[in-house]
């Protein structure tokens, strides 16, 4: 069965870097792409970017650019999604997605990521 | 930037009612919609993709449609367990924004 199991929460202090990872099982891992959707407390879900696990191939949301980078190793079919320089409206939770056409069918469990001094 | 008005952002409503939600984009789509139901405290699951197909398990008084600017996701027969949020999302084009979310709660 697809699973996507994500590593565990976090609590950074403002500036820090946040590195998520997201280990895949069940499916062929280079066959779809990975989505990272996040949601701040009592808020809706924002989508943060994709990356596609065949060539690495990534688009971020504008808001984002310059502090995530999304990446994967294919020999241990993990994601991870890095966001450097945080700040106090970076703490949510933090999910991965599976998905190759947009949509996306399997979820990972989610990691809190606390950003407080 | 596709923009997303998704409404209502509060439903009320009563086990076995029938309720209808609406997403409607700032420019045309096509079909590339779908539809995510999310309970408190848990991820986001699938329930609709190409604004009408359902998702493998999913229960078929779900239904969705729609094409271009303006979808629905209809919940027919409300039962208990459908008492949660409900996004759209559109992935016609990067980046891959969400609706704002309707609540469904008991009345």
């Amino acid at each position: 069965q697809v699973q996507l199991v994500q590593s565990g929460a976090e609590v950074k202090k403002p500036g820090a870097s946040v590195k998520v990872s997201c280990k895949a099982s069940g499916y062929t891992f280079t066959s779809y792409g990975i989505s990272w959707v996040r949601q701040a407390p009592g808020q809706g879900l924002e989508w943060m970017g994709w990356i596609s696990a065949y060539n690495g191939n990534t688009n971020y949301a504008q808001k984002l650019q310059g502090r995530v980078t999304m990446t994967t190793d294919t020999s241990t079919s993990t994601a991870y999604m890095e966001l450097r320089s945080l700040r106090s409206d970076d703490t949510a939770v933090y999910y991965c997605a599976r998905g190759s056409s947009g949509w996306c069918d399997y979820w990972g469990q989610g990691t809190l990521v606390t950003v407080s001094s | 930037v596709i923009w997303m008005t998704q409404s209502p952002s509060l439903l009320s409503a009563s086990t076995g009612d029938r309720v209808i939600i609406s997403c409607r984009m700032s420019q045309g789509i096509s079909s590339y919609l779908a539809w995510y139901q999310q309970k408190p405290g848990k991820a986001p699951e699938l329930l609709i993709y190409a604004a009408s197909t359902l998702q493998s398990g999913v229960p078929s008084r779900f239904s969705g449609s729609g094409s271009g600017t303006d979808f629905t996701l209809t919940i027919s027969c409300l039962q208990s367990e459908d008492f949660a949020t409900y996004y759209c999302q559109q992935y016609y084009s990067f980046p891959h924004t969400f609706g704002q979310g309707t609540k469904l709660e008991i009345k």
